[in-house]
């Protein structure tokens, strides 16, 4: 079975700071890997993944994430943030065969501040 | 195009009540999700439906029954509620089955069971 774990529940920033969110897996397998972003009092959506080829994947708003298969990390970085990053990140994993579950994490509340 | 809508946004029950909860999208989607998010605890799949007319537990299915009504429809019932079911619901959708495709969210519902 598939887990994953994000270590930060909550990381608080000052605008144009740099965010690290972190993100590891757990899988005996080959895995698929998502950021998915929830701003307040919305659903989720879908920031970005790694399904295979280049290991550094990047969304449209600036954010990157680089899946590291010796340590089984898929970290989310951005050098510069904005007030309107402050959301929830979740961090989500699936194998990649016969995927059917998303498995999410416990999710990372980004707080930025002016 | 609305994406994915619920219904309702909020609701409070008794315990023992009954009540559906209704999830509709329109971008022609094969496969259909339900979740629920606690806090600290992310989201976990409850029921899903890869295409029209099947139906799949999740990770928690005890306490809610489905129905894929038609390509559109997902809908979540609780037979009789428990405050344990106390949450918020999102329903999702993805265009083909595997959890490798972007699932769309829509905007939750918020329940309170006393």
């Amino acid at each position: 079975a598939q887990s994953v774990t994000q270590l930060d529940s909550q990381v608080p920033v000052f605008e144009e700071a740099p965010v690290e969110l972190r993100c590891n897996y757990s899988s005996s397998v080959s895995v698929y890997l998502f950021w998915y972003v929830q701003y307040p009092n919305q659903g989720l959506q879908l920031l970005l993944k790694y399904l295979s080829g280049s290991t550094l994947v990047e969304s449209i708003n600036g954010f990157e994430a680089e899946f590291n298969k010796s340590q089984t990390s898929f970290h989310l970085r951005k050098p510069s943030v904005h007030i309107s990053d402050t959301a929830e990140y979740f961090c989500a994993v699936t194998r990649s065969y016969n995927t059917d579950k998303l498995i999410f994490g416990t999710g990372t509340r980004l707080q930025v501040f002016p | 195009n609305a994406g994915v809508t619920q219904t309702p946004k909020f609701q409070v029950l008794k315990t023992g009540q009954s009540m559906t909860l209704q999830c509709a999208q329109d971008m022609n989607h094969n496969s259909m999700y339900w979740y629920r998010q606690d806090p600290g605890m992310g989201l976990r799949l409850i029921y899903y439906s890869a295409s029209e007319g099947t139906t799949d537990k999740g990770e928690v299915p005890n306490g809610y029954n489905v129905s894929r009504l038609n390509k559109r429809e997902f809908s979540l019932r609780l037979e009789s509620a428990a405050p344990s079911q106390t949450s918020v619901y999102f329903c999702a959708s993805s265009f083909l089955g595997g959890a490798q495709e972007t699932q769309y969210f829509g905007p939750g519902t918020r329940l309170l069971v006393l």
